[in-house]
């Protein structure tokens, strides 16, 4: 069973700050991939970035770079230079292949909001 | 915490058959259910809207007469692929949103459900 923990359900960041999200999971599998997913209000779930299981350095993707520490079970995103259009809800989630099928897990979620 | 149970976790059909993905929350009664679609690139596509007891909300470019959503109850909504074609094939992800304390809202997801059709 896979088990993805955000434990901050607001945050807020000043315009141009850089902030972090955490993340930590909990997983028996041995091969897994770890999302971040940006939802605007419109509902939608932009994908941002990944990290496999194996990949020795931290993914980056333009403003956003995952902090993962193996060990630790962590996965923290971190937008550099915030933009008030960064402001929405940001999902954790953890993919894996157990029993031959495909399983997803999502967090509960962080809203973020940029102040000007 | 909120969970939602989906079913099945993988199917194969064949060509013109139809299938039906069930999303259960199973401690919580879900006002709102979101039904996703997952594209190359991992994004997940918004398909529609559900809330209990009234029609859908497609999103544009969904044919609604394909992708049957059915919300009856506050635990349960499913999913009917119909006429299923290969193209269909895809990872589908439901979403449960909740109320949770002080008027705000909570989301939770099922564990999604891999459509091949052959």
């Amino acid at each position: 069973a896979q088990k993805i923990t955000q434990t901050q359900p607001g945050m807020f960041v000043q315009e141009k700050e850089a902030v972090t999200l955490d993340c930590t999971y909990d997983t028996s599998d041995q091969s897994y991939g770890l999302f971040w997913y940006k939802q605007p209000s419109s509902g939608e779930m932009i994908f941002l970035i990944y990290q496999g299981s194996y990949d020795e350095q931290n993914a980056t993707e333009g403003r956003y770079s995952l902090n993962f520490q193996k060990a630790r079970k962590s996965a923290n995103l971190v937008i550099s230079a915030s933009q008030l259009g960064d402001s929405a809800m940001y999902f954790c989630a953890a993919l894996a292949y157990s029993g031959g099928y495909q399983k997803v897990t999502f967090g509960t979620g962080t809203k973020l909001q940029v102040i000007p | 915490g909120a969970v939602v149970s989906q079913h099945p976790s993988w199917v194969i059909c064949k060509s013109g058959t139809s299938v039906k993905i069930e999303c259960r929350s199973l401690d919580f009664q879900a006002t709102t259910m979101f039904w996703y679609r997952q594209f190359p690139k991992q994004s997940l596509m918004l398909m529609a809207t559900s809330n209990e007891g009234s029609k859908a909300t497609y999103e544009q470019g969904v044919e609604k007469d394909k992708f049957l959503i059915n919300h009856a109850s506050l635990t349960l909504s499913t999913l009917t692929v119909t006429s299923a074609h290969p193209e269909d094939s895809s990872f589908y992800i439901c979403s449960a949103r909740y109320r949770a304390r002080e008027a705000n809202y909570g989301y939770t997801f099922g564990s999604g459900t891999r459509l091949t059709v052959v």
